[in-house]
């Protein structure tokens, strides 16, 4: 079953606002978590990761929170531009060598003037 | 930087036919995944393999079969296409201990 999931579908925000995308997972074996961006007509891009010892990391406007207590990972976009306009997906990476990652469903940021 | 290629785009096949989608890699990776993605459902992993002539089955492999003679071609097969099998089909190549690249897709329509 689906290990890994979102809190929302879609999520609107106005231009310059900061974003919060949310994701769930269950599996506690999970060493390794990304955020992937996808835009219309491409496949998903490398946002920011975090590893399992980590509660925190910060890239250029984002930032991962990882709490592993609840299982609960987020993804914040500081000062959302147009350009964010995307499909977020989180994906975990269960514990082991390169078995492939599991995929949350996604969640549609969108961006308003 | 990698690329990791599919090599179309859109493709429309009807059913029961055998349908070939091909994925490269130019950073001779070991690592490379098929995954499918539906609306609400995400990317589901079809297929992977380690390396040349290796191939592991991943979450969803009914109806599928995958080809890695080379280390660079990645195929994933649908040996008798059929209607619940339209998707966006999506590659990816294991660039580092933990990163992954796509490719840009092939969205799959079968009539």
């Amino acid at each position: 079953g689906e290990s890994v999931g979102l809190h929302l579908p879609t999520l609107s925000v106005q231009e310059g606002d900061n974003s919060i995308i949310n994701c769930a997972y269950s599996n506690s074996a999970s060493d390794y978590f990304i955020w992937y961006k996808q835009e219309s007509g491409k496949g998903p891009q490398f946002i920011i990761d975090i590893r399992s010892n980590m509660d925190k990391r910060q890239g250029q406007r984002v930032t991962v929170l990882l709490n592993k207590t609840v299982k609960h990972l987020s993804l914040q976009i500081a000062a959302t531009q147009p350009g964010d306009s995307a499909v977020y997906f989180c994906a975990e990476r269960p514990g082991g060598g390169a078995d492939g990652l599991t995929f949350g469903k996604g969640t549609h940021l969108i961006i308003q003037p | 930087d990698v690329k990791v290629t599919q090599s179309s785009r859109y493709l429309v096949k009807r059913t029961g036919e055998k349908v070939f989608l091909e994925c490269v890699q130019d950073m001779d990776h070991e690592n490379m995944f098929w995954y499918r993605q539906d609306p609400g459902l995400g990317l589901r992993l079809i297929y992977f393999s380690y390396d040349v002539k290796m191939k592991e089955k991943g979450d969803i492999p009914e109806g599928y079969s995958v080809s890695r003679e080379k280390k660079e071609r990645f195929s994933l097969i649908l040996e008798s296409a059929s209607t619940n099998q339209t998707s966006m089909y999506l590659c990816a190549s294991l660039t580092g201990p933990m990163d992954y690249t796509f490719g840009s897709g092939t969205r799959l329509t079968v009539v």
